[in-house]
């Protein structure tokens, strides 16, 4: 039973283009969401993360936006470069268990 | 140097052997995961320890064993290593004082059990 469940799969986006990746969870107990970047033979980093208070956070061109009442969460790249192409994992944890549970995974190609 | 490594990076094994991968951190953080990547369906939960005494079984614990040595080290253990363990095996950890809930991870260990 998948907790996070993450759309697309994959994705392929034009440089300058809006790179959008989309998450579902269903434990309404969950109240940290990160996303993390993980390049090709290197170990997923934390990218951005937001808790439920805030509709939408911003870190130069990542964005996550919020829907709690749809228990849904997005990462947008705006501006998306080559150096963004990367796996994307969406997560979701509730606070102080900081036991992550992970979404599927997108891999991101960015063509110049 | 990497503040979380793991040993070995690449392992090929046959089926029914004993193996061990192993983790070690300097960042002086308490707790360690380890999580499993498989394509498809992302990085599931193995195990996991909030202190030296302390060891709990993640979603997909059957099959595998775990020690923590010291506050810096987390092994991981295939008692018998089977065709559907193959896969991308992470080590991370956290900091509870932090409470910012991040995970750092090491860079990896890829298994392959023919």
């Amino acid at each position: 039973q998948q907790q996070v469940k993450q759309s697309p799969q994959s994705l392929i986006v034009q440089k300058g283009g809006i790179s959008i990746i989309n998450c579902a969870y269903e434990n309404t107990a969950f109240d940290y969401f990160p996303w993390y970047q993980q390049f090709p033979g290197k170990g997923p980093a934390l990218l951005i993360a937001i808790r439920p208070d805030v509709s939408e956070k911003k870190e130069g061109r990542f964005t996550i936006s919020f829907n709690k009442s749809a228990k849904q969460f997005s990462l947008h790249i705006m501006d998306s470069q080559p150096g963004d192409s990367a796996t994307y994992f969406c997560a979701a944890s509730r606070r102080g268990a900081q036991k992550l549970v992970f979404g599927q995974g997108t891999r991101l190609t960015i063509n110049p | 140097d990497a503040d979380v490594t793991q040993t070995p990076r690449n392992r090929i094994t046959k089926t029914g052997k004993r193996i061990m991968l192993e983790c070690s951190q300097t960042k002086g953080h308490d707790r360690m995961y380890w999580y499993r990547q498989d394509p498809g369906l992302g990085l599931r939960l193995i195990y996991y320890s909030f202190d030296v005494k302390d060891i709990n079984k993640g979603e997909i614990s059957d099959g595998y064993s775990v020690s923590r040595q010291a506050q810096a080290k987390f092994s991981l253990s295939l008692e018998s290593a089977i065709p559907n363990q193959t896969a991308l095996y992470f080590c991370a950890t956290s900091d509870f004082a932090a409470n910012t809930g991040e995970l750092f991870f090491g860079e990896g260990s890829r298994l392959t059990v023919l």
